[in-house]
């Protein structure tokens, strides 16, 4: 089966500038996570889909982030405006309901300067 | 106190030695406990699973949970050059939004 797909690999942008981070999950998973991995240390959940809807943003800053699940399958997460500390591997996942695990994409790098 | 403590490292070892890695954790809800592998510039991989306490055994590696000391273990027997990764644990609450909870992951090195 085909992976979780995310593009771009990389990004470099200016602090203040606007990114989108786009994800494909496995054909037929429910659930979909992004997560944000800073160099050093674990990835750590900022929004959690189930289908079309939201089930977990709690860690989202919401003053500046945002993410949409259309059709209940691609998603796309999106930072506006970026700051210095948002430099991280934002990573998306999916899962079936009730697995074990998640399976992750490569993640997009993204470089804030 | 973090949910979920794993010393970073860095482990070396040299080829063929049994590796030992550890997580802790504070919230005795969690009872689903992953590892997971991380190549340098990839996404996490799942390693092993499992699922309350007890062992599980696939190939060179070893999971442990003991949930009464709130404490995970992997062991890699005949460690070799590709085991070379960063090594996240993760855990979750049985039920809810099955999110996991990752630990910072420990970076281990095997030299041929």
């Amino acid at each position: 089966e085909a992976g979780v797909a995310q593009s771009p690999r990389y990004k470099i942008i200016e602090k203040r500038q606007s990114v989108a981070f786009w994800c494909n999950p496995i054909s037929g998973h429910a659930t979909l996570y992004w997560y944000q991995q800073i160099l050093g240390q674990g990835p750590k959940l900022l929004i959690q889909f189930q289908n079309n809807g939201v089930v977990d943003d709690s860690q989202l800053p919401k003053d500046r982030f945002s993410a949409e699940r259309l059709k209940g399958v691609d998603s796309t997460l999106k930072i506006q405006p970026a700051k210095l500390e948002d430099s991280a591997v934002y990573l998306c996942a999916s899962s079936s309901t009730g697995g074990y695990g998640y399976t992750f994409g490569s993640g997009t790098r993204l470089t804030v300067v | 106190q973090k949910e979920v403590e794993q010393d970073p490292g860095p482990l070396s070892v040299p080829e063929g030695a049994i590796v030992s890695l550890n997580c802790t954790y504070s919230n005795s809800a969690f009872q689903y406990f992953m590892w997971y592998r991380q190549y340098s510039r990839k996404g996490p991989e799942l390693l092993m699973y499992t699922y309350s306490s007890g062992n599980k055994e696939d190939g060179r590696f070893t999971a442990q949970v003991d949930k009464s000391s709130k404490y995970i273990s992997l062991f890699i027997r005949d460690s070799q050059p590709s085991d070379s990764a960063t090594y996240l644990c993760a855990m979750r609450r049985e039920g809810g939004s099955e999110k996991l909870v990752f630990g910072k992951g420990t970076k281990l090195t095997v030299n041929p």
